[in-house]
């Protein structure tokens, strides 16, 4: 099970931070990454980075420069922080585990995040 | 543009079949990656319905199927009903990206 948490409001310029919280398993499975997945207002689904619990970490290229996905072993969870954010940014944000890498499942709730503009 | 090309809708009636392309390339289908598929209704999380090509997770109808062949994937919803009315979207690896990629996702409505 993954929960989400994190502000659902942030203003142009700043950084969108959000945390997914692993539940019911540990973060550091041998077989599990761990992403994050959005989906902008009337558009389709986007990667944008998957991380791995030994730090590890793969990014969208078109997202490369400004996002970190980051694992906390202590906490079970996993951060995700884009940096210089747009209203470009506004969407619904998901985090997702994905085994080896491959599919997304299981998936967090989803939160929607809305940078003015 | 969708690294992965999907046809932006498909509908059928209740009890017909309907499929979904999902096109790609030699750097993702075809390499060959894996394609899986999700079904996502509105306000809900994705749901994972096909994974590594043709296998169903527990509790998915065996109404979904998928497939791949070449750079080219498709996803077939036989016995269609009303609850299939959704977004479904194929997802691969690519490796020229270093990464999952989605397509642009298909609504399937249920006439």
């Amino acid at each position: 099970h993954l929960m989400q948490s994190g502000p659902r409001l942030v203003k142009p310029s700043e950084t969108l931070s959000l945390i997914c919280t692993v539940s019911g398993g540990s973060i550091s499975s041998s077989s599990y990454y761990w992403g994050w997945v959005r989906q902008p207002p009337g558009k389709g689904l986007e990667w944008i980075g998957t991380v791995f619990h030994d730090g590890s970490s793969y990014y969208n290229p078109s997202l490369n420069s400004r996002v970190t996905i980051s694992v906390d072993t202590s906490r079970n969870d996993f951060s995700l922080n884009l940096r210089s954010v747009t209203a470009a940014d506004t969407a619904v944000y998901y985090c997702a585990g994905s085994m080896n890498f491959n599919w997304f499942d299981p998936w967090g709730q989803g939160s929607l995040v809305t940078v003015p503009s | 543009q969708s690294v992965l090309t999907q046809p932006p809708s498909v509908s059928g009636a209740p009890g017909q079949r309907v499929t979904i392309s999902c096109s790609g390339s030699n750097s993702n289908i075809g390499a060959p990656y894996d394609v899986h598929w999700y079904q996502h209704l509105p306000g809900t999380a994705p749901k994972l319905l096909i994974y590594d090509n043709n296998n169903r997770p527990s509790g998915v109808p065996d109404r979904f199927s998928g497939s791949r062949s070449g750079t080219s994937a498709s996803l077939a919803i036989s016995g269609l009903q009303a609850e299939d009315e959704a977004d479904y979207y194929c997802q691969s690896y690519d490796s020229g990206l270093s990464g999952s990629v989605f397509g642009g996702g298909t609504k399937v409505t249920v006439l």
